[in-house]
């Protein structure tokens, strides 16, 4: 139990393009979801923090508008990079947890995103 | 702030063990991980401690848990080619607390 799914897991998009990313729960139903982004060979930093129906809590230097965040239900949450640049090519995971204070946290594969 | 750090590269030969070590300066840390990341792949979680406990092992991995010198180090049994990956150690603090990563520990595993 406990599996994540994302799609897609690569994408190539052009710049000034904006391009969504689904993150789903596929057993469980997630009350909190986490986007991360992770550099080449660097660790994953936390982009935002989204609980179902309520707006995403972003971390310090994100762009909200930038970076939209959906949490729609409890078993789908979107990324949505807008008006996409070189600089946002990332691979970007997603993580989910049962509750808000669940000490248990399962990531998602990952999306290659890749903006030419 | 938090801080995780962790040695970024380990080579190892087929059948010796790894250990891998990370050490973390939040005191408050009560959850401690290890997750396994292969190349364009998710992170997986391998294992994770509680910070009431010293030691916990499960198959081939062993963690221990130096809350006084808030060390955790994670020790492969009988490393396989399939081990290799990227390991990141993590921390939360608390339930609604959020995870801090390590920069991950590169383990290559040489026949």
């Amino acid at each position: 139990g406990a599996v994540v799914s994302q799609h897609p897991s690569w994408v190539i998009c052009k710049s000034g393009t904006s391009v969504k990313i689904e993150c789903r729960s596929l057993d469980f139903q997630a009350t909190t979801m986490f986007w991360y982004r992770q550099f080449p060979k660097q660790s994953l930093m936390l982009m935002a923090t989204s609980n179902e129906g309520s707006k995403a809590t972003y971390e310090q230097g994100v762009e909200k508008d930038k970076f939209l965040i959906n949490h729609a239900s409890l078993t789908l949450s979107t990324l949505t990079v807008t008006s996409a640049h070189p600089e946002d090519s990332s691979f970007y995971i997603c993580s989910a947890t049962r509750t808000s204070a669940s000490y248990e946290q399962y990531f998602g594969p990952g999306t290659r995103l890749t903006v030419t | 702030g938090e801080d995780v750090e962790q040695s970024l590269f380990l080579s190892v030969r087929e059948g010796d063990s790894s250990v891998i070590n990370c050490t973390y300066t939040d005191s408050s840390s009560t959850y401690l991980y290890w997750y396994k990341q292969e190349p364009g792949a998710g992170l997986q979680l391998l294992t994770y401690i509680f910070s009431n406990m010293d030691m916990k092992q499960d198959q081939r991995l062993t963690v221990l848990l130096n809350k006084k010198d808030k060390h955790l180090s994670l020790r492969i049994a009988d490393t396989q080619t399939g081990d290799s990956a990227i390991y990141f150690c993590a921390e939360k603090a608390d339930s609604w607390g959020k995870f801090q990563f390590g920069a991950g520990t590169q383990v290559v595993v040489t026949p």
